[in-house]
């Protein structure tokens, strides 16, 4: 089936610095979502992506797709202590009703 | 606009005991999931209901029977707990199922099975 694999597990970053999750899947996707989890909630959805080569951006996030439509990173620029939480990608593959999750980055940030 | 809700929030259960988890959204989503969360595993599809009156197994539904009880609702039930059940569960809904729909969350249910 299809698998979705994203790292890293964990990241440490100094408030100001820059964090970058990466997500690989196994077959193409017809899209992929990013969500956002803060520590002791739900997930949230961020953006979806659905062109080859997208680009989108949320003020200090960067969301891209890439153009065989089987990876996708999260950018955030600047990191912020209210940037803490576990980031999730979620691939919807071709032909497939199903999304599947990675396991997610957990994100701390250091004052 | 509550959006999902879920109830309990937190349930301890022994071995062998059942018990359902329960759903609702007012959003007027055709499409409902059940999920499962557990340490460094992600989020795993339990099972969906695509629309009032169907639903379908996910990636994880063995020891878990689901009932969409009308557009609104929809419930897990474990029938005998058991430890490896141990997880939080969050239900999700969203419009219609099809590839550009996000999910919506609910604020999830913290199970503990001894």
């Amino acid at each position: 089936g299809q698998q979705v694999m994203q790292i890293p597990q964990y990241q440490h970053v100094q408030e100001g610095e820059d964090f970058t999750t990466y997500c690989n899947s196994s077959t193409t996707l017809s899209n992929i979502q990013w969500y956002k989890q803060r520590p002791g909630g739900h997930p949230v959805f961020l953006i979806q992506l659905v062109k080859s080569g997208e680009v989108k951006k949320q003020k200090r996030l960067t969301f891209q797709f890439g153009e065989a439509k089987k990876n996708s990173s999260l950018h955030i620029t600047a990191t912020q202590t209210t940037d803490v939480g576990t980031y999730f990608c979620a691939g919807l593959g071709a032909g497939s009703y199903q999304l599947t999750f990675g396991k997610g980055t957990k994100l701390s940030v250091i004052p | 606009n509550a959006g999902v809700t879920q109830t309990p929030k937190f349930q301890v259960l022994k071995t062998g005991q059942s018990m359902t988890l329960q759903c609702a959204q007012d959003m007027n989503h055709n499409s409902m999931y059940w999920y499962r969360q557990d340490p460094g595993m992600g989020l795993r599809l339990i099972y969906y209901s695509a629309s009032e009156g169907t639903t379908d197994k996910g990636e994880v539904p063995n020891g878990y029977n689901v009932s969409r009880l009308n557009k609104r609702e929809f419930s897990l039930r474990l029938e005998s707990a058991a430890p490896s059940q141990t997880s939080v569960y969050f239900c999700a809904s969203s419009e219609i199922r099809s590839s550009s729909e996000k999910l919506f969350f609910g604020s999830g249910t913290q199970l503990s099975v001894l």
